[in-house]
C-alpha cells in the first residue's frame, strides 16, 4: 500500500493553462505539505495544512491554491501556468505532534514533474 | 543567513568504506529536530534518520548514524560500509519549534554521493 500518493506523476502543459495535482495519504497523519523542488534540486515549503486548516503559506504566487477536502487529501491547483513553474512538486505528510519520543518525520509522495512549455 | 548549510556539493566514496556528509544549522529555538533524507535518481524522498535537540545520544539507524554536536550546531550523517545503492542525493533538514511551532522542514542544498566499486 502506497503511504503518500500523488497524481499525476508527469504533467506537461503549455503556458497559460490551469492544472491540478492531487495528493492522498493513508498514514492517518494530521498534517500535509506541498514542497517545490527546482532544477537545482533545492526543496522549499509552499503550503502546510493541519486538520484541513492552512497553517503555512509561504511567499507563493496566488496563482497557486491548495485545497484540503479532508485530513487525508491535499490538492494543488495552479492557474495561468508560467515557464518558471516547471519543477517537481512533492506532497508530504506527518503527524503534527512531536517530542516525547515522537519524531514528526515527514513522508513524501513520489513527486509530480511539471513541465511548462 | 542560511538555516541549513551543506558545504559538500559532491562526494565520492569507495564501496565498503565509511563516509561523512556534513550539515550545519542555524536556529535560536531551543526545540528543534534534524532530519536526513535520501533522494535516489528515481526521485523519491526517503527518510533516513532523526535527531531531536534534547536527545542526549546520537541517533543511529542501521548503517546510518548522526554525529550531533549541539554546541557547534552540526549534524553530520555517517554512512558505514557504503554500498552501490547508497549513491544518491542526501538532504539535511530542520524543523523548528515545539508542537505549536512551524512544522515544515527547511532543507539544505544537498550532497550528491557517488559510491565507487
Amino acid at each position: 500500500d502506497t503511504a503518500v500518493s500523488q497524481t499525476p506523476k508527469y504533467l506537461v502543459t503549455q503556458m497559460g493553462n490551469d492544472k491540478s495535482i492531487k495528493c492522498e495519504q493513508n498514514l492517518g497523519h494530521d498534517t500535509m505539505y506541498w514542497y517545490k523542488q527546482d532544477s537545482k534540486k533545492f526543496l522549499k515549503i509552499m503550503f502546510s495544512y493541519n486538520n484541513k486548516e492552512l497553517i503555512i503559506n509561504e511567499t507563493v504566487p496566488n496563482r497557486f491554491s491548495p485545497k484540503s477536502p479532508d485530513k487525508a487529501h491535499l490538492n494543488l491547483h495552479i492557474n495561468s501556468l508560467e515557464l518558471g513553474d516547471s519543477a517537481v512538486y512533492f506532497c508530504a505528510s506527518s503527524q503534527g505532534a512531536w517530542g516525547q519520543g515522537l519524531k514528526g518525520e515527514q513522508y513524501f509522495g513520489p513527486g509530480t514533474r511539471l513541465t511548462v512549455t | 543567513a542560511q538555516k541549513i548549510t551543506q558545504t559538500q556539493p559532491g562526494m565520492f566514496v569507495q564501496e565498503k568504506e565509511a563516509v561523512t556528509l556534513d550539515c550545519t544549522y542555524d536556529t535560536s529555538d531551543p526545540s528543534y529536530g534534524l532530519f536526513w533524507y535520501k533522494q535516489p535518481s528515481s526521485g523519491e524522498m526517503i527518510f533516513l534518520i532523526y535527531q531531536g535537540s534534547y536527545d542526549q545520544q546520537n541517533a543511529t539507524e542501521g548503517r546510518y548514524s548522526l554525529n550531533f554536536q549541539k554546541a557547534r550546531k552540526s549534524a553530520n550523517l555517517v554512512i558505514s560500509a557504503s554500498q552501490l545503492g547508497d549513491s544518491a542525493m542526501y538532504f539535511c533538514a530542520m524543523r523548528e519549534g515545539g508542537d505549536t511551532g512551524r512544522r515544515a522542514l527547511t532543507f539544505g542544498s544537498g550532497t550528491r554521493l557517488q559510491v565507487q566499486p
